[in-house]
């Protein structure tokens, strides 16, 4: 079946510290990929997708996330995390013929002074 | 430009009563989404729609409906409320299945 799945529940970063958040995607044929973020009581936001070509993508507020075809994994980075990226973060995925996202259960993070 | 609007915002529902929840949105997207979330679940899909006067079920679909007389709403409708649909609801839209949607800012629906 098709799936997405993103390993940690929570993480924890010192604000100005660096960010990855993990996303494997289990599909028969490379899907599209997306990362989300979602704002405690707030809708999703699209930070990025990736459709095909560079497998590095860079989406808005200084996200970016690289697309790894060997280990089925669509990770999600940030150089220096700032306080207002404190969130609620969703990878999802499509495959080219599909008619819905497929989302994640989703990567709290929290960010410390 | 409002993107997607989802009324109401907040209802509290005892069981067994009826309730519809509104989106409407206006950047003519043909496509458009029920998802519900819900602690450590993520988003699971409810139903979805590819067009005007088209629905279709989702991963979880069961004590819900859905209609999209006009392109841009679609209505989710929950005939006997059940304290296992107390979720937060989320509509979105997109131009296709397979591009980024847009997503409502939630109805939060309590079942007592």
């Amino acid at each position: 079946a098709q799936s997405v799945t993103q390993p940690d529940i929570h993480i924890t970063v010192s604000e100005g510290a660096s960010l990855e958040l993990r996303c494997n995607y289990s599909y028969g044929a490379t899907p599209y990929l997306f990362w989300y973020v979602q704002s405690p009581g707030q809708g999703l936001q699209l930070l990025l997708k990736y459709f095909s070509g560079d497998t590095l993508v860079q989406g808005i507020k200084g996200f970016e996330a690289e697309f790894k075809r060997s280990q089925s994994s669509f990770n999600l980075r940030k150089p220096s995390v700032h306080w207002s990226d404190a969130a609620e973060y969703f990878c999802a995925a499509s495959s080219n013929s599909g008619y819905a996202l497929n989302f994640g259960k989703g990567t709290s993070l929290l960010v410390t002074p | 430009n409002a993107g997607v609007t989802q009324t109401p915002k907040f209802r509290v529902l005892k069981t067994g009563q009826s309730m519809t929840l509104l989106c409407a949105q206006d950047m003519n997207h043909e496509y458009m989404y029920w998802y519900r979330q819900d602690p450590g679940m993520g988003l699971r899909l409810i139903h979805y729609s590819v067009g005007e006067g088209t629905t279709a079920k989702g991963e979880v679909p069961d004590g819900y409906n859905v209609s999209r007389l006009k392109k841009q709403n679609f209505l989710l409708g929950l005939e006997s409320a059940a304290p296992s649909q107390t979720s937060v609801y989320f509509c979105a839209s997109g131009r296709t299945g397979v591009n980024g949607y847009t997503f409502g800012s939630g109805t939060r629906l309590t079942v007592v």
